[in-house]
């Protein structure tokens, strides 16, 4: 069965940045893109961007290029997401997806605390 | 980027009734490319309707979308207890996606 499992949660610093890590199981990690979205503690959903685990491209949402970088290990079919220069608005659940199509999956969410 | 508004942004009904959720996009969604998520506390959402009025698999048919170009529906037609939660919509008909803000549907 289609599995995403995240890093666990993280507490950082204004201005640091945090890295995250989505590892997938049971399909073909490099046929399916894959997203971050991301959810601030009572707000709605935010997508965050996307990358094609087969070729490494990104496509990022408007607010945060240049802030955000998504990379893939094919070799151990886990995708990262890297937020740098962090705000306290940044706070969030940060959850990877597969997304497309009949189904979608999640993975469990990780927690990133900006504090100082 | 396209704009995605829900509305209304809270809807009070009891079990058995019919509830209606609107999302409007900014511009045309290419393709119908629009799904209705729902998510509960403490849970990642759910997918619910893919491609305006496809159903995602396992959801009952209680739960239907419809719509194009820039207006969209989420109707669900009775309402069981456990359908009250938050819904957004998401359009994905470019290589940058958009959620709504949310429709939060509560217990009258």
């Amino acid at each position: 069965q289609v599995q995403l499992v995240q890093s666990g949660a993280e507490v950082k610093k204004p201005g640091a940045s945090v890295k995250v890590s989505c590892k997938a199981s049971g399909y073909t990690f490099t046929g399916y893109y894959m997203h971050w979205v991301r959810q601030a503690p009572g707000q709605g959903l935010e997508w965050m961007g996307r990358i094609n685990p087969n070729s490494g491209g990104t496509n990022y949402a408007q607010k945060f290029q240049g802030r955000v970088t998504m990379t893939r290990d094919t070799s151990i079919s886990t995708a990262y997401m890297e937020l740098s220069s962090l705000r306290s608005d940044d706070t969030a659940v940060y959850y990877c997806a597969r997304l497309g199509g009949s189904r979608d999956y999640w993975g469990q969410g990780t927690l990133v605390t900006v504090s100082s | 980027e396209i704009v995605l508004t829900q509305s209304p942004g809270t809807l009070s009904l009891s079990p058995g009734e019919r509830a209606t959720l609107s999302c409007r996009a900014s511009q045309s969604v290419s393709s119908n490319y629009l799904a209705w998520y729902q998510q509960k506390p403490g849970q990642a959402p759910r997918l619910l309707i893919y491609g305006a009025s496809s159903r995602a698999t396992g959801i009952p048919d209680r739960f239907s979308g419809s719509g194009s170009g820039t207006d969209f529906t989420l109707t669900i037609s009775r309402l069981e207890p456990e359908d009250f939660a938050v819904y957004y919509c998401q359009q994905y008909g470019s290589s940058s996606y958009t959620f709504g803000q949310g429709t939060k549907l509560e217990i009258k």
